[in-house]
């Protein structure tokens, strides 16, 4: 139990474009939801906690015009990046809090923009 | 301010060895603290909690972890590494009512045949 899915595992985009990353939970419902991102080698940094049905709350330094996130039903979150560049090439990790406040991750979205 | 060190940036072991990994804590009260593992490219997998309670917590794939309040410490240990044990490990305190999850850096854990 307590699978997160992610999807697409890997997007390439041209910069200017925007990508959409989804975040599932599979077999239970996650009122909070979370996405960090990954710089190669190094740790998890948040970027925003997302709660279904209200708006998403940013950490210090992430735009949120250009990080839309929208968390639509307990079972689904979306990462938007909008106006994509080259610096927005990373590795994006959702998870979504069970109900002992773990949290359970999804296999990450590896972004690459051109 | 709170954070969570993981003093060692890479480990070592041959396969068979035992394993301790360190995690220390800096927090207002005690928190919530996770060990999350994570193979290249993957996402992370929970290896183990601990919320309260019994300070020697048991987790998934042989792996145990022991908290000390006066140490402000959770290190990790295997008793017997298995090659496929190799991967990055991330200590994590808060989480829920307490916060954000705060990471450490990470542990890149070789193993040796």
């Amino acid at each position: 139990g307590a699978v997160v899915s992610q999807h697409p595992s890997r997007v390439i985009c041209k910069s200017g474009t925007s990508v959409k990353i989804e975040c599932r939970s599979l077999d239970f419902q996650a009122t909070t939801m979370f996405w960090y991102r990954q710089f190669p080698k190094q740790s998890l940094m948040l970027m925003a906690t997302s709660n279904e049905g209200s708006k998403a709350t940013y950490e210090q330094g992430v735009e949120k015009d250009k990080f839309l996130i929208n968390h639509a039903s307990l079972t689904l979150s979306t990462l938007t990046v909008t106006s994509a560049h080259p610096e927005d090439s990373s590795f994006y990790i959702c998870s979504a809090e069970g109900s002992s406040y773990e949290q359970y991750f999804g296999p990450g979205t590896r972004l690459t923009v051109t | 301010a709170q954070s969570v060190t993981q003093p060692d940036i890479h480990i070592t072991v041959s396969e068979g060895a035992s394993l301790e990994l360190r995690c220390n804590y800096s927090y207002g009260a005690t928190p919530y603290l996770f060990w999350y593992v994570q193979s290249p490219g993957q996402g992370l997998q929970l290896l183990l909690k601990y919320f309260s309670g019994d300070t020697l917590v048991q987790g998934i794939k042989g792996f145990e972890a022991e908290f000390k309040r006066s140490q402000s410490s959770f290190n990790l240990r295997k008793p017997s590494v298995h090659w496929s044990d190799a991967a990055e490990y991330f200590c994590a305190a808060g989480g829920g009512s307490q916060g954000n999850l705060i990471f450490g850096k990470g542990t890149k854990l070789s193993v040796k045949p």
